[in-house]
Formats: structure tokens, sequence, C-alpha cells
């Protein structure tokens, strides 16, 4: 049964980092493109970043572009998501999607908050 | 690309047919395959989305007959022509001709 499960995520200051895993099992995880979606409390859903099934193109969204780092590792059936230069609005829930010809399986997201 | 939703949210009687807006900004239909590049999703509470439809108007395996989702171009439409409970949920547009945008949701609830 294919399934996503994230990891990493916590409480950190302004200014901080973190890297987020994603673990994937179930299917072939090299075959498909990788997404990072993150909801903020009591807000809708905002796509961040997704990366090619061999890893080398990767697209960001404006608000992330610069700050974090899409990366997966095929050997380990793993996406990654390093944030750097955390701010309060990057307090969210942290979702890993699989792209198929939508993005058709979710984890169950890790929880990131940003304060002081 | 945005993606603009409407209403922001509706209460429906069990049973009535509950109608979803969702507009691009700019069209997600690709001539090369003449496909709409455009998905509904639900999320329930404490849950991550789940995929309903893709390429504007196919259904997801498993998802009932009651969802069905309609338009081309710039303008599309999900509709659930039965409210039922467990249809209680934040639905989503999302865009995936140019990387991904979602709509900001909408909220069905029971009247």
């Amino acid at each position: 049964q294919a399934q996503l499960v994230e990891s990493g995520g916590g409480l950190v200051k302004p200014g901080g980092s973190l890297r987020l895993s994603c673990a994937a099992s179930g299917f072939t995880f090299s075959d498909h493109y990788m997404s990072w979606v993150r909801q903020a409390p009591g807000k809708g859903l905002e796509w961040l970043s997704f990366i090619s099934g061999r890893g080398d193109s990767v697209y960001y969204a404006d608000a992330v572009k610069g700050r974090f780092t899409i990366s997966r590792d095929n050997a380990q059936n793993s996406l990654f998501l390093q944030m750097n230069s955390l701010r309060g609005e990057d307090t969210a829930v942290y979702y890993c999607a699989r792209e198929g010809i939508s993005s058709d399986l979710w984890g169950q997201g890790t929880q990131v908050a940003v304060s002081s | 690309i945005v993606m603009t939703q409407s209403p922001d949210s509706l209460a429906v009687s069990l049973g009535e047919r509950v109608t979803i807006n969702c507009k691009s900004s700019q069209s997600v239909l690709y001539s090369s395959d003449n496909k709409n590049y455009l998905a509904w999703y639900q999320q329930k509470p404490g849950q991550p989305p789940k995929v309903l439809i893709y390429w504007a108007s196919t259904r997801e395996s498993g998802v009932p007959a009651r969802f069905s989702g309609t338009g081309s171009g710039t303008d599309f439409t999900l509709t659930i022509s039965s409210l039922q409970a467990e249809d209680v949920a934040v639905y989503y547009c999302q865009q995936y001709i140019s990387t991904r945008t979602f709509g900001q949701g909408t909220k069905v609830e029971i009247k």
C-alpha cells in the first residue's frame, strides 16, 4: 500500500533552520515528481516546491525561493525540505505529496512552529 | 496563475445540490492535448487533502458518482449532486499546467 510519512517538524526560533523528511513506501519512488505543500493554521493549501523523479529539475513558489531547498534520495525513497531563515509566517503543517496526473497521494503532515 | 473560488463557504441541506466555482487567471487548457490541467480536492478536518477529480472532469477511482467536475479554459465547477453528511469538508481547486496553485478553498457545511 502506497504511503508517505513526514517527519522533522517542531518548534524553531525565527531565523532558524529545520529539515523535513518524507519517507515513501509501496510505490516506485523514483518514477514520480514529489511536492511539498503547507497549510497555515486555519488557512488554505499553499504549494511550495516540487522535484522531478531523478532530482534534476526543481521548482519553487516565490514565497520560499532562496530560503527553502527541496531534494531527494531515491536509494532511500526519501524526500527532503531544507528550510532556512524561518519566519513566523512559515508556521504550518507541511505535507509531502506524490505527483501523478494530480497530487494523488499525501502524507499526514508534520507541524512546524516558528516562534521566539 | 491565480485560482479564485466562489463562494468561500456555503451551507446546504442534506440531499441538496452543491455547486462550487473556480476561476483561473489564465487558461489551464493545454492546446497540444486539449486537456484542462485542473483538479479538485476534498479536505476533511484533521486530514490531508484527497483528490476527487483531475483533468477537470475525470473522477478519481473510488470517488462517488455524486461528485462531478465541468468547465474548460478558465472557468470550472465542482458539483455534489446530493449532499451527504460525510461530504462536509473544505474543497480546493488546483491548476497543474504551470507548477501548482490552489484556490483559497470553499467550506461546505450542513444547513
